[in-house]
């Protein structure tokens, strides 16, 4: 089957900690999106990739980190200059461009311990 | 900028229609998509108008597209507790980078 896999369901992190959240897609996108979730503020956009090796800070990039050495993946690191962890976090890709729709993973769901 | 409002919060009764709103404040916008989230689940993509339309329709779901006015509606015929979530409107600039700009989410509480 394609499509999105974010791992794990739920994590959580200690003081002082870097945690690393997994996305993976088989849907050979090129583009690939953290979303950041808190009730009632809908979605923030953390970082995105357009191409393998390449990514862009999104609206909230600080405390966070990412790398994009495979099309497939695009883990994110929640770093412990990260203040406010706890949160819904979204992975989504995309084949980019202007016709582009977005498929979303399950998502990961942190908390500071 | 842009910049994408909705209410945050709708209540209907199973078999009546709803009606969710969203207002955008980008005209060169092109593609405008609604998105469903059910609790503890990622977004599933349900929709999405072309600028150059009206309307959409697909099954129970209506797509009404406002450019003047800057205002997409998503309506859904015979609301079911299953449609009971989250939705979200999003929009994707013309130009630039394609990041689609989501408003905050419409919680839809279908009771019997």
């Amino acid at each position: 089957d394609g499509g999105i896999t974010q791992s794990p369901k739920y994590l959580f992190r200690k003081e002082g900690q870097n945690v690393t959240l997994s996305c993976e897609q088989n849907l050979n996108h090129d583009a690939m999106y953290w979303y950041r979730q808190d009730p009632g503020q809908g979605l923030r956009l953390i970082y995105y990739s357009q191409i393998v090796n390449d990514f862009q800070k999104g609206d909230i990039a600080e405390g966070y980190s990412v790398s994009r050495e495979k099309k497939e993946s695009f883990p994110l690191t929640v770093t412990s200059a990260q203040k406010n962890p706890t949160a819904f976090y979204l992975c989504a890709s995309g084949s980019g461009g202007q016709h582009e729709k977005l498929f979303f993973g399950s998502g990961t769901q942190l908390s500071v311990l | 900028g842009e910049d994408v409002e909705q209410s945050l919060f709708l209540s209907v009764r199973e078999g009546d229609s709803s009606v969710i709103n969203c207002t955008y404040t980008d005209s060169s916008s092109t593609y405008l998509y609604w998105y469903k989230q059910e609790p503890g689940a990622g977004l599933q993509l349900l929709t999405y108008i072309f600028s150059n339309m009206d309307m959409k329709q697909d099954q129970r779901l209506t797509v009404l597209l406002n450019k003047k006015d800057k205002h997409l509606s998503l309506r859904i015929a015979d609301t079911q507790t299953g449609d009971s979530a989250i939705y979200f409107c999003a929009e994707r600039q013309s130009g630039g980078s394609y990041i689609p700009t989501f408003g905050r989410g419409t919680s839809l509480i279908v009771h019997p």
